[in-house]
């Protein structure tokens, strides 16, 4: 089943520890692209990846981290979490830049 | 900066009627795509439409597209319960390579 993956889809933990949010697909896509979603906000882009050691900042990817060492993956790092990245994040890939995307099934992130 | 705007916030509707809800933008796009979310769930992608196309159908969704309004409308026919969700549209630019996503309208279907 073509399907893109996230692991943890929960976590709570404290500021400063470090984190890493997992993102796996299994379509062979070239891009893949990191948001988040908060309430009132809508989504908004973190880092996107156009390929394989390609990647670029989105709109908002102060305090984030991401490599692309396999095609299939794409894992977000948090340095040094604090409460503000507190929310929905969402990974997403596509054929390639421009074509509909295709979403995990989310992890959502509490920094106390 | 969040470049879609959708309108409106929220939408609540009897089964069976129409639902529109549109979407404004501000820079040039090569394509608009919309998607709906149920509840916190991850998105899925309803339908794409390029910057020089003006109409597009896929069973009950219509969208069309005024560049020149820089703006977008889905509409939804015949509506059932299962609709209810939340509807994005996202904006694609060639130059920047990035997908921006507007606020999102809340569509409630009545049964």
């Amino acid at each position: 089943e073509a399907q893109v993956t996230q692991n943890p889809r929960y976590l709570i933990t404290v500021t400063g520890k470090k984190l890493t949010v997992t993102c796996s697909q299994n379509m062979n896509h070239e891009y893949m692209s990191w948001y988040r979603q908060d309430p009132g906000l809508g989504l908004r882009q973190i880092y996107y990846s156009m390929n394989v050691e390609v990647t670029d900042k989105g709109d908002v990817p102060e305090g984030y981290k991401v490599s692309r060492k396999e095609k299939r993956n794409f894992p977000l790092i948090l340095e040094s979490p604090s409460p503000n990245q507190t929310s929905l994040y969402f990974c997403a890939s596509s054929y390639g830049v421009g074509y509909e995307q295709y979403f995990g099934p989310g992890t959502r992130l509490t920094v106390t | 900066s969040q470049q879609g705007e959708e309108d409106p916030q929220a939408l609540s509707i009897q089964e069976g009627e129409n639902a529109t809800m549109n979407c404004s933008y501000k820079t040039s796009i090569n394509n608009l795509q919309w998607y709906r979310q149920n509840s916190g769930r991850g998105l899925v992608h309803l339908i794409l439409i390029r910057s020089n196309e003006r109409e597009k159908h896929s069973g009950r969704l219509r969208v069309t597209l005024d560049t020149s309004k820089k703006s977008s409308s889905l509409l939804i026919t015949a509506s059932r319960a299962a609709d209810t969700a939340s509807y994005f549209c996202a904006t694609y630019n060639s130059g920047t390579y990035k997908y921006i996503f507007g606020t999102g309208t809340r569509l409630k279907v009545l049964a």
